[in-house]
């Protein structure tokens, strides 16, 4: 276990479904991140949060709209999917991301939108 | 931006064997050089890094190695195990901001019994 746990493992939406994806870090970090990974493709930062403020946005859609109401949860609120959109979602956290440190991920949810 | 090639995307070896991954990046900027490694079904976990200031770092069966004049860094992986089969990442630091990190495509890792 890295401390990083991620709600649902698995989630089926429909394009026109709202859904939220969860992350809970237990390390006493002050960054999160969201990631998203597609087959064969490299890991696609969206989302970078410290200190609970949003640093980074990597022109991520706005039907992807993330929340950090504390340094220790992360959500993702999805709505109006995409086919396209179906991936893993990684959430990841660290000591903080001002002075660099090593990133834990949690197990993933992985999203399949009809 | 930083842009991270990533070869073989497949690599089967015996075990006992050596395995070795390369990765090149384009920001001469970048510091900061990671390997992650994950397994089915989990996410991925550093498993050793490596900063601009060293060649070379070593732990246990790993090393990775590091020219920042030429752009690559490697990962080498000796005396391999079944439980070394996963799928490898490289990565590096977008610019000097080490928490941003571009990933290379990874490697799937195969070592035969």
């Amino acid at each position: 276990e890295t401390g990083v746990t991620q709600t649902p493992r698995h989630l089926v939406m429909g394009m026109t479904n709202k859904k939220s994806l969860k992350c809970e870090q237990h390390l006493g970090h002050n960054a999160m991140y969201w990631y998203k990974q597609s087959a064969k493709k490299p890991l696609e930062l969206m989302f970078v949060y410290n200190f609970k403020e949003q640093t980074e946005n990597n022109s991520v859609p706005s039907r992807f709209s993330p929340e950090c109401p504390n340094s220790s949860h992360l959500f993702l609120h999805l709505h109006t999917l995409q086919p396209e959109d179906s991936a893993l979602y990684l959430c990841a956290s660290s000591q903080d991301a001002i002075a660099g440190s090593e990133q834990f991920f949690g197990p993933g949810t992985r999203l399949t939108v009809l | 931006g930083e842009n991270v090639e990533q070869h073989p995307s497949t690599l089967s070896v015996q075990e006992g064997d050596s395995a070795v991954i390369k990765c090149t990046y384009s920001d001469s900027a970048s510091n900061y050089f990671p390997w992650y490694k994950q397994e089915l079904g989990k996410g991925p976990q550093l498993i050793i890094d490596i900063r601009s200031n060293v060649g070379e770092k070593k732990d246990q069966r790993i090393a990775v190695t590091l020219n920042k004049t030429a752009k690559h860094f490697s990962l080498h992986i000796t005396e391999t195990q079944p439980e070394d089969s996963a799928v490898y990442f490289c990565a590096a630091s977008i610019g000097s901001n080490d928490y941003k990190l571009s990933f290379g495509a990874g490697t799937t890792v195969t070592v035969r019994a």
